[in-house]
């Protein structure tokens, strides 16, 4: 079975604050790959990062960062100094490998005030 | 357009009346797939087209949804005899061939039934 869990409903933080948003998966599928996407208020669902099961290393791209750990079964998200702009909703998703369908958390709604 | 995309962006129909979705792939992608989004339920997976294999239709949540992709391009999402639980924002996504391709959604329809 496949799963994904964001725990954190709702996270407010005032700009230019860090802050982390956490997933944790669960498969039993050697292969694998995970997935954040980004929702803003206009509704579409952007990607942002794919990473495969085999492929630990950690990546950065400008103020976003993803720490991948397969002995915690965890893909967090972390986005520094945020913006206004990055308030959205954000799902972390799973494909297992054999599959073609995506296994969505239920989504972190993140606000972030001026 | 490079992106996937949908019409209508707005649906509002009566309770027991049939309705449409379509959705636009991006060229070349010869995988798509149809999700929905409501309050209550977060993302679901509902149907999944790959090349000329039969469909992934475990998703699908009764009888009165189908969906079809011709000449493995456009798809169209067809829900019979509407009901109110039934209105949701659907949203479709398509991808290169491979599962461990990214999915790139669509704008979405936004379905009201009333």
């Amino acid at each position: 079975a496949q799963k994904v869990t964001q725990a954190q409903t709702e996270i407010s933080v005032v700009e230019k604050e860090d802050v982390t948003l956490d997933c944790v998966y669960e498969t039993r599928d050697t292969t694998y790959y995970l997935f954040w996407y980004k929702q803003p208020p206009s509704g579409e669902l952007v990607f942002l990062i794919r990473r495969n099961s085999f492929d630990e290393q950690n990546e950065i791209s400008g103020r976003y960062s993803w720490n991948f750990q397969k002995s915690t079964s965890s893909f967090n998200f972390t986005i520094t100094a945020s913006q206004v702009v990055d308030s959205a909703v954000y799902f972390c998703a799973l494909r297992g490998s054999t599959l073609g369908r995506l296994y969505f958390g239920r989504g972190t709604q993140l606000t972030v005030w001026p | 357009g490079a992106g996937v995309s949908q019409s209508p962006s707005n649906k509002v129909t009566e309770k027991g009346k049939d309705v449409e979705l379509r959705c636009d792939p991006i060229s070349g992608h010869t995988a798509l797939y149809w999700y929905r989004q409501s309050l209550g339920q977060g993302l679901e997976f509902l149907i999944y087209f790959q090349g000329n294999s039969a469909p992934d239709k475990s998703g699908l949540p009764s009888d009165r949804f189908s969906a079809e992709r011709t000449g493995g391009s456009v798809s169209t999402l067809t829900i019979q005899r509407t009901q109110q639980e039934d209105s949701a924002v659907y949203l479709c996504a398509s991808s290169s061939a491979g599962n461990q391709e990214t999915q790139y959604f669509g704008p979405g329809t936004r379905l009201l039934v009333l």
